[in-house]
């Protein structure tokens, strides 16, 4: 079955340094997300990505945050200066089409920020 | 903004009874409404899932019930197993091109011997 892979699964860094957390969405899906769960609490929406642009950003994903698609595979989130708070797991998502609705995550990347 | 609730935060059944978990949501426009499994660690694994266009889907021991009218949402669980131990999260979105789910809060299911 088709899985949606993520590396680093846990990367530690110190309070204002940047971070890039990578994700190859299955194949032949067309939108991308990024979510975060802080331990212990919902998983929140940051932003999702289609043809080769944001298409919906949630509050958290503010200047310090960005994404890309840097070629035809992977699907990039860099936070530039990380901060306390953005301890979290990041979850990468993706789905097929516009008429499916199912989204499929990945594994995850556990940040912690020191 | 979809805000979608979820309760109760935490559930302890015995094994073989029935669990249940109710959601509710604001925006009429939602029109689809998954449920996610969680176990420690590890990613959301969708459950079962239901649109709009009808009230009750079952699949094996889980059921999933919509009123949309009342915007609210339940998942049933019946026969409960310990491995049906974890969190649980109800989720909403609309068929928008990139639409995003909302997530509750999550319920933490203990199911005891």
């Amino acid at each position: 079955e088709p899985e949606v892979t993520q590396t680093p699964s846990h990367q530690v860094t110190q309070m204002g340094q940047e971070v890039i957390l990578r994700c190859v969405p299955i194949s032949n899906h067309l939108y991308f997300y990024w979510y975060r769960q802080i331990l212990g609490q919902k998983v929140e929406f940051l932003v999702s990505f289609y043809n080769n642009e944001i298409s919906e950003k949630s509050e958290i994903f503010d200047d310090q945050f960005s994404v890309e698609r840097p070629d035809g595979s992977n699907f990039t989130l860099k936070i530039r200066s990380t901060k306390l708070e953005d301890s979290a797991m990041y979850f990468c998502a993706s789905r097929r089409d516009s008429g499916a609705n199912v989204l499929t995550f990945g594994a995850g990347s556990r940040l912690t920020v020191l | 903004g979809e805000n979608v609730e979820q309760h109760p935060s935490t559930l302890s059944v015995q094994e073989g009874d029935s669990a249940v978990i109710k959601c509710t949501y604001s925006d009429s426009a939602s029109n689809y409404f998954p449920w996610y499994k969680q176990e420690l660690g590890k990613r959301p694994q969708l459950i079962i899932d239901i649109r709009s266009n009808v009230g009750e889907k079952k699949d094996q021991r889980i059921a999933v019930t919509l009123n949309k009218t009342a915007k609210h949402f339940s998942l049933h669980i019946t026969e409960t197993q310990p491995e049906d131990s974890a969190v649980y999260f109800c989720a909403a979105s609309n068929t928008g091109t990139a639409s995003k789910l909302t997530f509750g809060t999550g319920t933490r299911l203990q199911v005891t011997l």
